[in-house]
């Protein structure tokens, strides 16, 4: 079946990078993505991967795919308070166009 | 252009009423989804209509949910006979075609019943 882990919460110092880490079990995933929410606010897609790719680089944002054990990680370098937020990790498959997201991961940036 | 908005932003409503939720995405887009979000059960998907094909209800969690997409553009969720289980977030996403374009997130109706 369909799942998404993710850990649920990270907290770095400012300045710092933030790794955030998820783990899927579909396969036949196509698309794998990261979306950001910050407090009493939706969800702002930060960036995405195509399976077939092993890395996106999308300035302070790094993307990593390891298809063989299916995870995605999110490096986001010179970490800042705005960073703060929950981030969840999502992945859709190529038969359907619904997401799968993770618990989230709750990012804590410390002055 | 303007994005992905939903009305009304916070409603309460008592248990046993109806309610209705509305979502315009972005002009263009073809594709709708609608998901929840709540403490217990994170985000979840639960319909998603694409132009004129017939949606797909698979997340759904009970006959008291429905949705529909008028003139495939704006689209509302009902909820009957709310029970204080159905209190949650309610996010609508829309995307330029179907299940490979990325998906663009409103704002979220929250829904408290008491």
């Amino acid at each position: 079946g369909e799942d998404v882990e993710q850990s649920l919460f990270l907290s770095v110092r400012e300045g710092d990078s933030s790794v955030i880490n998820c783990t899927y079990t579909d396969s036949s995933s196509t698309y794998l993505y990261w979306y950001k929410q910050e407090p009493g606010a939706g969800l702002q897609l930060l960036t995405y991967i195509f399976s077939n790719m092993d890395m996106k680089q999308d300035q302070r944002l790094t993307v990593l795919l390891n298809k063989k054990d299916k995870h995605l990680s999110l490096r986001i370098a010179d970490t800042q308070t705005g960073d703060s937020a929950i981030y969840f990790c999502a992945e859709r498959t190529s038969n359907t166009g619904k997401l799968i997201f993770g618990q989230g991961t709750t990012l804590q940036v410390k002055p | 252009g303007a994005g992905v908005s939903q009305s009304p932003s916070n409603k309460v409503t008592e248990k046993g009423k109806d309610v209705e939720l509305r979502c315009d995405p972005i002009s263009g887009h073809t594709a709708l989804y609608w998901y929840r979000q709540s403490l217990g059960q994170g985000l979840e998907f639960l319909i998603y209509f694409q132009g004129n094909s017939a949606p797909d209800k698979s997340g759904l969690p009970s006959d008291r949910f429905s949705a529909e997409r008028t003139g495939g553009s704006v689209s509302t969720l009902t909820i009957q006979r709310t029970q204080q289980e159905d209190s949650a977030v309610y996010l609508c996403a829309s995307s330029l075609s179907g299940s490979t374009d990325t998906q663009y997130f409103g704002p979220g109706t929250r829904l408290t019943v008491l």
